[in-house]
């Protein structure tokens, strides 16, 4: 089983619409959490941080359920402009802390 | 300043040559990553250094040298590659356990 799963869609949706995506991941012991965005052929930016109580920034809100293993992120009125790859990522404990990537879910927003 | 500076943007070499890649950060991150990027795949752990020294090296070939003179620069020594390491080859930096940033990546081509 890998570290962390995503469905690497395509999400094909409209503009305005409502998106979510999910993300698992198999380490219980797990630190952190983060939504990453990488638009094609550029460096992955960090998105958000995901955190337990759930958190939101704008259009975007994200969710972490622990005894799940499940992060969440959810993107309101949706905009041409977020047409991108969404990377959940996943700070690998122990020692050092890793950064370890989903595949990444592709989103395309049409007019 | 959340930047990460990567040195050069695109690098086309032959078998048999010598380069470095060059990464640098002014944000007193203790951590500083470099990962392998194949075209739609998301981004693959190589090195990890903390606190100037490598933690993790996740059994790369000995072809790949990583170095990190100071806790601002991070190299990446390249001799002998393959053009199946034909890349985008992104390094990273961050606090222990916050989300990283990263840099805009060397495109590299093996020829």
């Amino acid at each position: 089983r890998k570290e962390v799963e995503q469905d690497p869609g395509p999400f094909n949706v409209p503009e305005g619409a409502t998106v979510a995506f999910n993300c698992t991941y198999s380490n219980s012991a797990s630190q952190s959490f983060f939504w990453y965005r990488q638009d094609c052929r550029k460096e992955p930016k960090l998105l958000m941080s995901v955190y337990s109580s759930g958190n939101e920034d704008g259009r975007f809100t994200a969710q972490l359920n622990r005894a799940s293993q499940y992060i969440s992120l959810l993107i309101r009125d949706s905009k041409l402009s977020d047409s991108a790859t969404y990377l959940c990522v996943v700070n690998r404990a122990g020692g050092s802390y890793i950064p370890t990537f989903g595949r990444g879910t592709s989103l395309i927003v049409h007019p | 300043d959340t930047e990460v500076t990567q040195t050069p943007k695109h690098l086309v070499m032959g078998m048999t040559n010598k380069k470095s890649l060059k990464c640098e950060q002014h944000m007193g991150h203790r951590a500083m990553y470099w990962y392998k990027q194949k075209a739609k795949k998301p981004p693959e752990l190589m090195f990890v250094y903390s606190y100037e020294k490598l933690s993790i090296n996740e059994s790369v070939p000995s072809r790949f040298s990583p170095e990190c003179p100071n806790s601002s620069l991070l190299n990446l020594h390249l001799h002998a590659l393959q053009p199946e390491d034909s890349a985008l080859y992104l390094c990273a930096s961050s606090h222990p356990d916050r989300g990283a940033f990263f840099g805009q990546g060397t495109r590299l081509t093996v020829v």
